[in-house]
């Protein structure tokens, strides 16, 4: 099974509302991501976990919540935010090691905030 | 820090030609990698290059890493409508597993 899968696949939440994004992969890999990709850009990471800590954060703000409650599942709480926030949302995994291994990619949640 | 950088950023094409997008990075990679994203999709792997100077092939698209390992290429010959998306290459950051990614060049192709 090398899929990845990210729920849910659309999500409207206003600036006031609380929210969490699920992503879960079942390769074995032990290193999770969480990426922001606006239309037209490439994904910008924003967390990585490895062996379920994380080990990244890219300067997220703190309205972004990362959790890795085990080895198999990621999740990104998200609390009062703003319309440029809207973006998909991809997670993403990948083996861990000295070098990169490739990473596969979830469909995505696509955010809307209003 | 290191940034990697694709051009063209767009590129229209009529089917059957050829198209080529080039990947630079302003510090030595020990790898690069290369991803396709088709419209309303998610980024999918699609090579990783290691060595210097290497050309893999995967049926019509032509792979390269060059020689100084700072840039790198992908040709399609005689594209077809399947190979709309956007292609990015994507270079290890700092140690293990973080990638840069290029801004992606945009491929449509008319039939």
């Amino acid at each position: 099974d090398t899929e990845v899968t990210q729920t849910p696949k659309h999500l409207v939440m206003g600036m006031t509302n609380k929210k969490s994004l699920k992503c879960e992969q079942h390769m074995g890999h032990r290193a999770m991501y969480w990426y922001k990709q606006k239309a037209k850009k490439p994904p910008e990471l924003m967390f990585v976990y490895s062996y379920e800590k994380l080990s990244i954060n890219e300067s997220v703000p703190s309205r972004f919540s990362p959790e890795c409650p085990n080895s198999s599942l990621l999740n990104l709480h998200l609390h009062a935010l703003q319309p440029e926030d809207s973006a998909l949302y991809l997670c993403a995994s990948s083996q861990l090691g000295l070098v990169s291994y490739e990473q596969y990619f979830g469909p995505g949640t696509r955010l809307t905030v209003t | 820090g290191q940034q990697v950088m694709q051009i063209p950023q767009y590129q229209h094409v009529q089917e059957g030609e050829d198209f080529t997008t080039y990947c630079n990075s302003s510090t030595t990679l020990s790898n690069i990698q290369w991803y396709k994203q088709r419209p309303g999709g998610h980024p999918v792997f699609l090579i990783q290059l290691v060595k210097s100077g290497e050309v893999k092939k995967q049926k019509r698209l032509t792979f390269q890493f060059g020689e100084a390992k700072k840039n790198s290429s992908l040709h399609i010959t005689a594209t077809q409508t399947t190979d709309v998306g956007t292609y990015f290459c994507a270079g290890p950051r700092d140690a293990g597993n973080m990638l840069t990614f290029g801004g992606g060049t945009r491929l449509m192709v008319k039939p």
